[in-house]
Order: structure tokens, then C-alpha cells, then sequence
């Protein structure tokens, strides 16, 4: 069974520009949240996709969005890129109910906006 | 709103020795406190969780934490380090143990061992 996989691995992009970052939940968890992690801090959460709609949101401005496909595999965007958007973006998937409610973590998309 | 203060951002110990890594959260529901830790190059993986049963939780690796709400602590412990131990370690918070609850994560801490 795969775990959680994300792509691409590393990014540089440069102001201004757009990005989409993929996610793919392990096998039957229908959950999947967004969370940045910028140099030297702890993740913070941008939002949850549950059955293909955002379900909630962190505080994180309208140029992050997000999609959730029928395969529960997930998509964040960054619009307008800024410098401050360089980070590492983890997405964590999870199944409702399932194993008491443990996220499980990918290794990451690290993202260089230059 | 929750939030969680990890104390200290790097914990240096040697090979052997106890390892004792500080949170304090604050929430003004009763929480469910995690540890995670991030190898270099890898995404977060849940060491343990309190939920509210037993308020000392054991982990995987060795690793505990007991929740301490007169402090508002969840400190995380290990008798002996490893060389395998070093990584970063994030303390967390929920409102909720559940797949559709947000996590709050700490700043980190950094643990290095010596040899």
C-alpha cells in the first residue's frame, strides 16, 4: 500500500508566476488537508477538502486554492507568487473515522520562489 | 484558539542520556496533543497522541509524554537517546481527534545527539 505521495519533490518558480502542487492520499482516505511549512517553523494549515468541496480554511489569502478529483487525489495553487510563499507544502490525508482520526503525512513539495 | 509554545528550538543531549523535550498549549477546550517528528527531507510522523484516556502516553521509539493540565503541559521524554533520535520535533493541538480536525503545530525543536 503506497503511502501519501506528492509532486513534484522541489520547485523553483519566480514572482509573479503560478504553481500546482499534487497530492495523492493513501489508498481509501477521503480527506485531504494543506499545510506550509516555512523555514524554521511549524506546519500551519491552509485548508481541508473532503467529497471535493473545501471544508475549511486557515488564514491564507484567496491566491491559495485548492481542488479535490472523484480519486480523492488533491491539488493546491498558488496564484501571484510572492517571495514569502517559499516553503515546504506538506498535504496530509486521512480517512473519516478511520484508525481514530491519525492524518498521515507526505514527504513534501519544497518551493523556491525566486 | 489553541496554540501550543515549544520551549526551546534546539535541545542538544549526548548518546544515552534522558531527552526531555518542553510544550505548553493552550486551548480553551479540553485538547488532543500530539508529537510529531520530521526526519530531514521527509514529511511529519505521528509519535504520539493524547486523547483524553490515559494521561501518560507511550509512543513509538521509546518516546513518551504525560499531559499535565495543571501546567498546561505535554512534555515529550525518552530515558536514553540514539543517534537515530536526531530530527525536529513539532508539538501539536486539536480541537478535535478527528480526520477533519486542523492541527496546530509549535515553532519545532531540533534535537541533536553527541556521540
Amino acid at each position: 500500500d503506497a503511502g501519501v505521495t506528492q509532486s513534484p519533490t522541489h520547485l523553483i518558480k519566480t514572482r509573479g508566476q503560478q504553481v500546482t502542487l499534487r497530492c495523492s492520499p493513501k489508498s481509501g482516505h477521503d480527506t485531504v488537508s494543506w499545510y506550509q511549512q516555512a523555514l524554521g517553523q511549524g506546519p500551519q494549515f491552509i485548508f481541508q477538502y473532503y467529497e471535493e468541496e473545501e471544508r475549511q480554511r486557515g488564514n491564507f489569502p484567496d491566491r491559495f486554492s485548492g481542488h479535490q478529483f472523484p480519486n480523492y487525489s488533491s491539488e493546491l495553487n498558488v496564484n501571484a507568487l510572492l517571495l514569502g510563499d517559499s516553503a515546504l507544502y506538506l498535504c496530509a490525508g486521512a480517512g473519516r473515522g478511520g484508525r481514530g482520526g491519525e492524518q498521515f503525512f507526505g514527504p513534501g513539495t519544497r518551493l523556491t520562489v525566486l | 484558539a489553541q496554540s501550543v509554545t515549544q520551549l526551546g528550538s534546539h535541545v542538544s543531549v549526548s548518546e544515552g542520556a534522558l531527552v526531555l523535550l518542553r510544550c505548553n498549549y493552550s486551548s480553551s477546550v479540553p485538547p488532543y496533543l500530539f508529537w510529531y517528528v520530521q526526519y530531514p527531507n521527509q514529511g511529519l510522523q505521528l509519535l504520539l497522541k493524547y486523547t483524553s484516556a490515559a494521561t501518560l502516553v507511550k509512543g513509538i521509539n521509546g518516546f513518551e509524554a504525560e499531559f499535565k493540565k495543571s501546567e498546561t503541559s505535554f512534555h515529550l521524554t525518552k530515558p536514553s537517546a540514539h543517534m537515530s533520535d536526531a530530527a525536529e520535533y513539532f508539538c501539536a493541538v486539536s480541537e478535535r481527534y478527528s480526520s477533519a480536525s486542523k492541527i496546530i503545530f509549535g515553532s519545532g525543536t531540533r534535537l541533536s545527539i553527541r556521540p
